[in-house]
C-alpha cells in the first residue's frame, strides 16, 4: 500500500525552530495534514495545506509542500515546551465514495527542552 | 465546533470478555473510523462506515467488529478480549471521502 513516513523522535530547545518531516508515496495525494497529540488525548487537527500549494503559514506554523519530491514539512517557529506532542503527518486522495482513504505516518514525538 | 465523544477515557478488561468502546459525533458526518494506536506503529485502521449500517474492515479487523445503527454512533466490539488487544483506540468522524478526520480523545484499554 501507499507510506507515509516520518521520524519517531525530535528533540529542541525551548524558543528554537522545529522541523517535522514527512514524505509520503501517493502522487495522487490531494490533501496534506499536520495533527498534533499531546499525551492522553485524541489527535488535533492541526493544519493542512492543499496539494496544488507548496507553502502555507499560521501564526507560527509554516508547512511546506514539495510535490515533486513528495515531502512535507512542519515548521514551529518559537518552539514552547507545551508544544511537546507527537506529530503525525496524514495524506488523503480521492477515491470512490466507500473506501478509506485517509494514511498516517507513525507519528514524530516532539520533546522540547527548557 | 466539531465535537467527537468516546464513552470512556480509561478502560481495564479481562482476558476473554467482550468489550464495547462507544463514538458519538454530531456533526452529521458520513464517515467514521476505528484506529488503534500502538507505540511506533502509529494510527492503524480497524474499521470504518460510511453510512448507517455499512461497515468496511481496514488493515487490522481481526478480532473487532463493528455496529452502525445511527449515523451518530459508532460501536466497536472485542468479542473476547485478548492481551495483545491493550491499546489506545480513537475515533474520527468525516463529512466525506478524503475529508479532513475529526478524533475523539481516545480510550485507552488494557486487557488483563
Amino acid at each position: 500500500g501507499e507510506d507515509v513516513e516520518q521520524s519517531l523522535f525530535l528533540s529542541v530547545r525551548e524558543g528554537d525552530s522545529s522541523v517535522i518531516n514527512c514524505t509520503y508515496t501517493d502522487s495522487s495525494s490531494t490533501y496534506l495534514y499536520w495533527y498534533k497529540q499531546e499525551p492522553g488525548a485524541g489527535l488535533q487537527l492541526l493544519t493542512y495545506i492543499f496539494s496544488n500549494m507548496d507553502m502555507k503559514q499560521d501564526q507560527r506554523l509554516t508547512v511546506l509542500l514539495n510535490k515533486k519530491d513528495k515531502h512535507l514539512s512542519l515548521r514551529i517557529a518559537d518552539t514552547q515546551t507545551g508544544d511537546s506532542a507527537i506529530y503525525f503527518c496524514a495524506e488523503s486522495a480521492p477515491s470512490s465514495y466507500n473506501n478509506n482513504d485517509m494514511r498516517f505516518g507513525a507519528g514524530t514525538r516532539l520533546t522540547v527542552k527548557p | 465546533d466539531v465535537k467527537v465523544t468516546q464513552s470512556s477515557r480509561y478502560l481495564v478488561k479481562r482476558t476473554g470478555e467482550k468489550v464495547f468502546l462507544e463514538c458519538v459525533q454530531d456533526m452529521d458526518h458520513e464517515n467514521m473510523f476505528w484506529y488503534r494506536q500502538d507505540p511506533g506503529l502509529g494510527l492503524r485502521l480497524i474499521y470504518f462506515s460510511y453510512d448507517v449500517k455499512m461497515k468496511e474492515k481496514g488493515d487490522i479487523p481481526e478480532g473487532y467488529s463493528v455496529s452502525r445503527e445511527k449515523k451518530e454512533r459508532f460501536s466497536l466490539i472485542l468479542e473476547s478480549a485478548s492481551t495483545n488487544q491493550t491499546s489506545m483506540y480513537l475515533c474520527a468522524s468525516s463529512s466525506g471521502p478524503g475529508d479532513t478526520q475529526y478524533f475523539g480523545p481516545g480510550t485507552r484499554l488494557t486487557v488483563l
